[in-house]
């Protein structure tokens, strides 16, 4: 099947500081890309759809100014998290779906980010 | 609104049937998923069903009933392994998926 490939799958950083994280489709294009967080013993929560070369379109309640998300290509969506705060410790997790198919969505690993 | 409803714990023993329910109320519906994960890894695939019916594949099987807003996960012959929780999606008319809270499942010996 299908391959994402997230990284990093583990990030410590100090409160303060700005996080990337990295979203990449190995064998197919993904025009649509998703970022989802989930807290623990919890349901994934979307945050935002990314599609490639154009704004992110993010959920309710999630800050675009916080979450920058870049979809520069058909294979590779960015989420930086910008001066993260212990609060945004979380899982995150991307997924894509292959341009032109509307089923299955292909997860990435999953980056698990802990902010001191 | 839309809403994905599953139970939250089930427990099973080794060896055993288990039937994991979901029921979901969406704008527009194009498909149900049923995911899997292990704790502190992402969701990985397991099933995709638009049309009603039953498909099987290998020890696990997904129904569907669109009438009903209905879908089961079954699993057979469960083994330690499938101690996870599972996920149920739906896709809305935009192609959005919407996520139930996920069912852990518990297999004891």
């Amino acid at each position: 099947g299908a391959v994402v490939s997230q990284h990093p799958s583990w990030v410590i950083c100090k409160s303060g500081t700005s996080v990337k994280i990295e979203c990449r489709s190995l064998d197919f294009q993904a025009t649509t890309m998703f970022w989802y967080r989930q807290f623990p013993k919890q349901s994934l929560m979307l945050m935002a759809t990314s599609n490639e070369g154009s704004k992110a379109t993010y959920e309710q309640g999630v800050e675009k100014d916080k979450f920058l998300i870049n979809h520069a290509s058909l294979t590779l969506s960015t989420l930086t998290v910008t001066s993260a705060h212990p609060e945004d410790s979380s899982f995150y997790i991307c997924s894509a779906r292959a341009t032109g198919e509307a089923g299955e969505l292909f997860f990435g690993e999953g980056s698990r980010l802990t902010v001191l | 609104g839309q809403n994905i409803d599953q139970p939250t714990e089930m427990t099973a023993t080794e060896g055993a049937i288990v039937q994991i329910n979901c029921t979901y109320q969406t704008s527009g519906f194009n498909g149900l998923f049923w995911y899997q994960q292990h704790a502190g890894e992402a969701p990985t695939f397991l099933s995709y069903n638009v049309l009603d019916g039953l498909e099987e594949k290998g020890r696990f099987s997904s129904f569907l009933s669109r009438s009903k807003g209905y879908s089961y996960l079954l699993l057979k012959e469960l083994q330690m392994k499938d101690s996870a929780s599972y996920l149920c999606a739906a896709m809305d008319s935009n192609y959005q998926l919407i996520w139930g809270a996920g069912t852990k499942l518990i297999i004891k010996p």
